[in-house]
């Protein structure tokens, strides 16, 4: 069981290139989660999915796009990239909606 | 609307004293849960402890235990015997019908244990 993995581990882009962050979990959860991580911030939520075909808008979804085609994927997409999209980003799983959480071990973005 | 504060940026802790670590929290939901999480330097996010809001029972797991206290609208982290390897982000979270069940998350709190 490889749990929620995220490629890229590390990225830098240049300002307003596009790229897709991967994000994958083999444990048959429908319930999945993209966060970006801030200096003294905590945890912000960008996308989330209740199962394939069904996402909404988290906290701050601007500037991102997300799609479920399969149970397993959930991949992150930066439109035109920002500095203030430098960040941590973070995908995580959940069997239910009363469950915890399992994060991936994240990635690291700049934007130069 | 709902709001997790822990109201402690950073704290120093002897090594093998008890550690409470604090979370507030804001909800009109009835029924919501509360998370705490670890994120050691290498960066992962490791799950600790959950409460629920109707559980009877303070949460235990190991050295970690909820100091829930539903009037006060508080869960607080209590590590026992605290380790070197306890130094870590720690932060708290909250999920309830207002967030869509999504996790609310707090600022979370530096602890650092000295030898």
């Amino acid at each position: 069981n490889a749990g929620v993995t995220q490629t890229p581990k590390f990225q830098v882009l240049k300002t307003g290139q596009s790229m897709t962050l991967q994000c994958a979990q083999d444990m048959n959860h429908e319930y999945m989660s993209w966060y970006r991580q801030d200096p003294g911030m905590g945890l912000r939520l960008i996308h989330y999915s209740v199962g394939a075909g069904i996402t909404d808008q988290g906290e701050v979804p601007n500037g991102y796009n997300v799609s479920r085609s399969t149970t397993e994927d959930f991949p992150l997409r930066l439109l035109s990239a920002a500095p203030s999209q430098t960040s941590v980003y973070f995908c995580a799983s959940r069997e239910g909606v009363f469950n915890e959480q399992f994060f991936g071990p994240g990635t690291r973005l700049t934007v130069l | 609307a709902q709001k997790i504060t822990q109201t402690q940026p950073g704290m120093f802790v002897q090594e093998k004293e008890a550690v409470t670590l604090d979370c507030t929290y804001d909800t009109s939901d009835q029924s919501y849960g509360l998370f705490w999480y670890k994120q050691p330097s290498s960066g992962e996010m490791i799950f600790l402890i959950y409460q629920g809001s109707y559980d009877e029972q303070n949460a235990t797991e190991g050295r970690y235990s909820l100091n829930f206290q539903k009037a006060r609208k508080s869960a607080n982290l209590v590590i026992s015997a605290s380790q070197l390897g306890d130094s870590a982000m720690y932060f708290c979270a909250m999920r309830d019908l207002d967030s869509n069940y999504q996790l609310i998350w707090g600022a979370g709190t530096k602890l650092i244990i000295k030898p």
